[in-house]
């Protein structure tokens, strides 16, 4: 069973703060790491596909660093907005893993205007 | 493209009875997957198939669950029967070779 962590597991801001949470993945033969942005009542929607140690994507203000070696990748949002409010799950793929996705928990984002 | 479909959006039944959930995949996908999010859980995978085929149905509760996959463009995962613990939002995902798109998703509710 792979061991896929995000934390925290829930976090509320102010409009205009920036932050940022975690996830964590088993090291040993990495293949790719997914974020993945999931509102309330709609279905998840893919952020960005990490694959390289170092990887860093960015989408508008949102933003994502890799670290393979470690096993753990940041998920940043820099000025929040209470749009941005949703459940952000990471998903992490290894090499014997065929095309199976193991998902986090998620970390549930609540920004408040 | 419309994303991947899936129907019903919405499902009420009663302890017993069965119910099948439908997914169309995006055209050109090869990968298929059949998920299950409760408040308990989380995101649980179920099945997955590649070119309709089941590779892994480990996620497969027990023997009231069963999906298929007869031709590319077209799954089903069928419960019978049903009981009030199935009451969740299973969601059918697609994929080729890098992102993986979900649907919309299917709230069944086992009375």
């Amino acid at each position: 069973i792979l061991n896929v962590e995000q934390s925290p597991q829930s976090l509320h801001v102010q409009e205009g703060d920036s932050t940022n949470f975690t996830c964590s993945f088993p090291s040993s033969n990495f293949y790719a790491l997914h974020w993945y942005r999931w509102e309330t009542a709609k279905s998840p929607e893919a952020l960005f596909v990490m694959t390289l140690n170092g990887d860093e994507k960015k989408k508008g203000r949102i933003s994502a660093t890799l670290n393979t070696k470690e096993g753990y990748s940041y998920l940043y949002i820099k000025g929040s907005q209470p749009e941005d409010s949703a459940t952000y799950l990471c998903a992490f793929k290894n090499n014997n893993a065929g095309n199976m996705l193991t998902f986090g928990g998620g970390t549930r984002l609540m920004v408040k205007p | 493209d419309a994303g991947v479909i899936q129907s019903p959006r919405h499902e009420v039944t009663e302890m017993g009875q069965e119910v099948t959930l439908r997914c169309k995949p995006i055209s050109g996908h090869n990968s298929l997957f059949w998920y299950r999010q409760t408040m308990m859980r989380g995101l649980e995978l179920l099945i997955y198939f590649n070119n309709n085929v089941p590779i892994d149905d480990s996620g497969m509760p027990e023997d009231r669950f069963s999906a298929k996959m007869p031709n590319a463009s077209f799954s089903t995962l069928k419960i019978q029967p049903s009981e009030p613990r199935d009451s969740a939002v299973y969601f059918c995902a697609s994929r080729t070779t890098d992102t993986q798109y979900f649907g919309p998703g299917t709230r069944l509710t086992v009375l």
